[in-house]
């Protein structure tokens, strides 16, 4: 069965430190993948995508993620982070014939929290 | 730009009552989606809707409901509220003409059912 998993459910860092979100996937092909942002009281913005080609892809708001096929792992990575970036992040992935960004599943979410 | 508008944004509703929560884009996109949200469980998919005048159901249908009513308005009905319906709805839109495009959301319907 497909399935994407977060591993950390809330994960806390020093403002200026580095991040990395961790996303695991279970697909028999390659993977559609997708990190999303969730302020509070928002919905979802996509942070960044991947499909085929380079395994780093670069995505918005200074975030990038890459793809390890030999770890099934598509984590998500930021330098140096900001206040501002404390939301919750979700890893959601699609695949097969009509799959790719259709049929979504998504982890349960990473909250994020950044201590000033 | 709108994008995705969900109404209402919030919502209470007494165990039994009936209750439709609307979306509508204005991207021209093909699919829709609604979606609920719960904590810990991340986001988990109710129907869908390929164009206008198909529905699919997604992983948790039962006790809802869909029409897409055009290309634009997708909207999620619950016909006899449960407690256990109370959560954050979300909409979502997509363009199929790759399928590496994204779906785009809503800000979320938040309903509490007593």
């Amino acid at each position: 069965a497909q399935s994407v998993t977060q591993p950390d459910i809330h994960i806390t860092v020093s403002e200026g430190a580095s991040l990395e979100l961790r996303c695991n996937y279970s697909y028999g092909a390659t993977p559609y993948l997708f990190w999303y942002v969730q302020s509070p009281g928002q919905g979802l913005q996509l942070l960044l995508k991947y499909f085929s080609g380079d395994t780093l892809v670069q995505g918005i708001k200074g975030f990038e993620a890459e793809f390890k096929r030999s770890q099934s792992s598509f984590n998500l990575r930021k330098p140096s982070v900001h206040w501002s970036d404390a939301a919750e992040y979700f890893c959601a992935g699609g695949g097969g014939l009509t799959g790719g960004g259709n049929k979504l599943t998504f982890g349960t979410g990473t909250q994020l929290k950044v201590e000033l | 730009n709108a994008g995705v508008t969900q109404t209402p944004k919030f919502q209470v509703l007494k165990t039994g009552q009936s209750m439709t929560l609307q979306c509508a884009q204005d991207m021209n996109h093909n699919s829709m989606y609604w979606y609920r949200q719960d904590p810990g469980m991340g986001l988990r998919l109710i129907y869908y809707s390929a164009s206008e005048g198909t529905t699919d159901k997604g992983e948790v249908p039962n006790g809802y409901n869909v029409s897409r009513l055009n290309k634009r308005e997708f909207s999620l009905r619950l016909e006899s509220a449960a407690p256990s319906q109370t959560s954050v709805y979300f909409c979502a839109s997509r363009f199929d003409g790759t399928r590496n495009q994204p779906q785009h959301f809503g800000d979320g319907t938040r309903l509490s059912i007593l």
